[in-house]
């Protein structure tokens, strides 16, 4: 059974900041998406990675894939405060359609 | 239309009650889902459809609950003889097919009093 385990679940940052959201996962995978929520409101795709090596950027956001390792990363530069959310990471099975999430984290960034 | 709609938004129902949810996908998605996402937890995989066949019932707790999406369009997501345990936010998400981007919907938030 695929698992999805996201850390750490709370972050509270400074401003200007590097901080890193690690994202592991417990069988092989097709896809693995980040999503970002805020408050009250639906989740709203961030990235999408399909293979091995796999790096996206936007902003001030850049995922990474790491397949053997089962493992992606989503890494934050020079925090801002409008980054304050919720993200959650989602995988889906080799061959599955459903989305698997993790626990989420809860970032918090603090002027 | 312009994203996944669903309704209602809120819904206050008595124990015992059945409800029915609905989602609206956005037009020309083949795909759609239903999840159910706890207070402070990620979202929970119920059930999904391709066009009006239910692929993956696996996720439903037991059998009160059902859904269904007759005609490949508008879904409905059916909880029978609700229990206080059934409260969360119902999420309805849908994509233009398989192995595509899902685009999820506001949610309904279901409380059983």
């Amino acid at each position: 059974e695929l698992k999805v385990e996201q850390n750490p679940l709370f972050l509270s940052m400074q401003e200007g900041k590097n901080y890193t959201i690690y994202c592991n996962y417990s069988t092989t995978s097709d896809r693995l998406y980040w999503y970002r929520q805020d408050p009250g409101k639906s989740l709203e795709s961030l990235f999408v990675l399909l293979s091995n090596g796999a790096v996206k950027q936007e902003g001030r956001l850049m995922a990474s894939l790491d397949t053997k390792a089962r493992l992606s990363t989503l890494h934050i530069t020079a925090a801002v405060h409008d980054l304050s959310a919720t993200y959650f990471c989602a995988v889906i099975g080799k061959g599955a359609q459903k989305l698997v999430f993790g626990q989420g984290t809860r970032l918090t960034i603090n002027p | 239309g312009a994203g996944v709609s669903q309704s209602p938004r809120y819904k206050v129902t008595k124990r015992g009650q059945d409800v029915a949810l609905r989602c609206d996908p956005i037009s020309g998605h083949v795909s759609l889902y239903w999840y159910r996402q706890a207070l402070g937890q990620g979202p929970e995989f119920l059930t999904y459809f391709n066009y009006e066949a239910q692929q993956d019932k696996s996720g439903l707790p037991n059998d009160r609950f059902s859904a269904e999406r007759p005609e490949g369009s508008i879904s409905t997501l059916t909880i029978q003889r609700t229990e206080q345990r059934d409260s969360a936010m119902y999420r309805c998400a849908s994509s233009l097919e398989q192995n595509t981007e899902a685009f999820f919907g506001q949610g309904t938030r279901l409380t059983v009093v």
